[in-house]
């Protein structure tokens, strides 16, 4: 049972395109909702993160959506750069609970020049 | 910065084989995992341990073990290694339990790529 579905399993996007990676949960415990970024050969890292007392959160480029009601959150990259081509996984957790993450199963993003 | 170590980059094994994959990690952290990467099916937690000597199973420990005598080693052993056992192995850390997860992300290493034949 997939407690994080995350969609689209691949996405192809041109530079300067806006890419989107959606993620839904069912447990409405979790209450910290953070992406990891993996490049190819590397093992993932923590990209951004949004907790539920907000519905936006933005780092530059990057910004999670959150929308607590429907139980999704989103990823949004702007201007997207061939740099930004790596593997994206949403997870969610529960702060100060379990302090391990549930993963989606992560995106493919490849961003042509 | 952290670091997290892994020994071995790639890795090839026979079937039957008992197969030791090492981690270690260098900023005193007391969680620290091991998942299983595949594609399509994300991140697995195969085990963690939250202290010296502790483990607890994740979501695939079958045919799997772990050991961790030393805070910052954690060793994921394959007591018989299988073919469907062909994955890229991720070891993780993080701060304490009880902390913020705020404050606690985890961090990776670079995996290792074992080859079961």
């Amino acid at each position: 049972q997939q407690q994080v579905k995350q969609s689209p399993q691949s996405l192809i996007v041109q530079k300067g395109g806006i890419s989107i990676i959606n993620c839904a949960y069912e447990n409405t415990a979790f209450d910290y909702f953070p992406w990891y970024q993996q490049f190819p050969g590397k093992g993932p890292a923590l990209l951004i993160a949004i907790r539920p007392d907000v519905s936006e959160k933005k780092e530059g480029r990057f910004t999670i959506s959150f929308n607590k009601s429907a139980k999704q959150f989103s990823l949004h990259i702007m201007d997207s750069q061939p740099g930004d081509s790596a593997t994206y996984f949403c997870a969610a957790s529960i702060n100060g609970g379990s302090y391990i993450p549930t993963f989606g199963r992560g995106t493919s993003l490849i961003v042509h020049p | 910065d952290v670091k997290v170590t892994q020994s071995s980059r790639y890795l090839v094994k026979r079937t039957g084989e008992k197969v030791f994959l090492e981690c270690v990690q260098d900023m005193d952290h007391e969680n620290m995992f091991w998942y299983r990467q595949d594609p399509g099916l994300g991140l697995r937690l195969i085990y963690f341990s939250y202290d010296v000597k502790m483990k607890e199973k994740g979501d695939i420990p079958e045919g799997y073990s772990v050991s961790r005598e030393k805070k910052e080693r954690f060793s994921l052993i394959l007591e018989s290694a299988s073919t469907n056992q062909t994955s890229m192995y991720l070891c993780a850390s993080s701060l304490m339990a009880g902390l913020s997860s705020y404050n606690s992300p985890l961090h990776f290493g670079n995996g290792t790529r074992l080859t079961v034949t």
